[in-house]
């Protein structure tokens, strides 16, 4: 079956432009998480949704950064007048939620942002 | 809150040798510990998990990790290693008692199998 998807696997970019990457879960997951990789931090969590509402958005790093989730499905992270410190891999992540908190997410491949 | 440990950023073994890759873990409260691995340019694909019950979690490719309550450790094992098994390794913790779903990460270890 298919995974979690990511688009555009790679995003290069210009200081002060907005960015959007995309995320497809896998189907009938309902938990969708954000994270980001990048060299010196390791991975953080940035935001979980549950269905199309975020009830933890504990990780994201500024305002410039937000996320939506519609229809229970996709998911758009978008980062608002890029910085260089926002070049990472932005990983997204979706795992089943019924009513325990201990299923394993699957990750998708990840899209590398570059910001010049 | 909650923080994971890999005391080693890389690990060299020999093929056919058992291997250890290390983790620690801080937590209040119950934990659940994950393990995942991350081949280059790939996500990161799950390993195994402990829950409950058995210390000894067996997981995919031959892996096994042994959950140390009294130490706080979760390391991952294998009793022989494969030049596949070369990867960046990731161990995660996520509280049992909250309803805070995101994984906390540890740093990473490298896993380097030479032939």
């Amino acid at each position: 079956g298919a995974g979690v998807s990511q688009s555009p696997s790679n995003k290069v970019t210009e200081k002060g432009k907005d960015v959007e990457l995309r995320c497809d879960p896998i189907s009938g997951h309902t938990a969708l998480y954000w994270y980001r990789q990048s060299l010196g931090q390791g991975l953080e969590f940035l935001i979980y949704f549950q269905g199309n509402s975020a009830p933890d958005k504990s990780g994201l790093p500024s305002d410039r950064f937000s996320a939506e989730r519609t229809g229970g499905s996709v998911s758009t992270l978008t980062i608002q007048r890029t910085q260089q410190e926002d070049s990472a891999v932005y990983l997204c992540a979706s795992s089943l939620v019924g009513g325990t908190s201990y299923n394993e997410q699957f990750f998708g491949p990840g899209t590398r942002l570059t910001v010049l | 809150a909650q923080s994971v440990a890999q005391p080693e950023d890389q690990v060299n073994v020999a093929e056919g040798n058992p291997l250890t890759v290390k983790c620690t873990y801080s937590v209040s409260g119950n934990p659940y510990l994950f393990w995942y691995v991350q081949y280059p340019n790939r996500g990161l694909q799950f390993l195994l998990k402990y829950i409950t019950g058995d210390n000894l979690v067996k997981g995919s490719y031959g892996f096994e990790a042994e959950f140390n309550k009294s130490q706080t450790s979760f390391h991952l094992k294998k009793p022989s290693a494969l030049v596949s098994d070369s990867a960046l390794y990731f161990c995660a913790v996520k509280r049992m008692d909250t309803g805070r779903r995101a994984l906390t990460f540890g740093s990473g270890t490298r896993l380097q199998v030479q032939p």
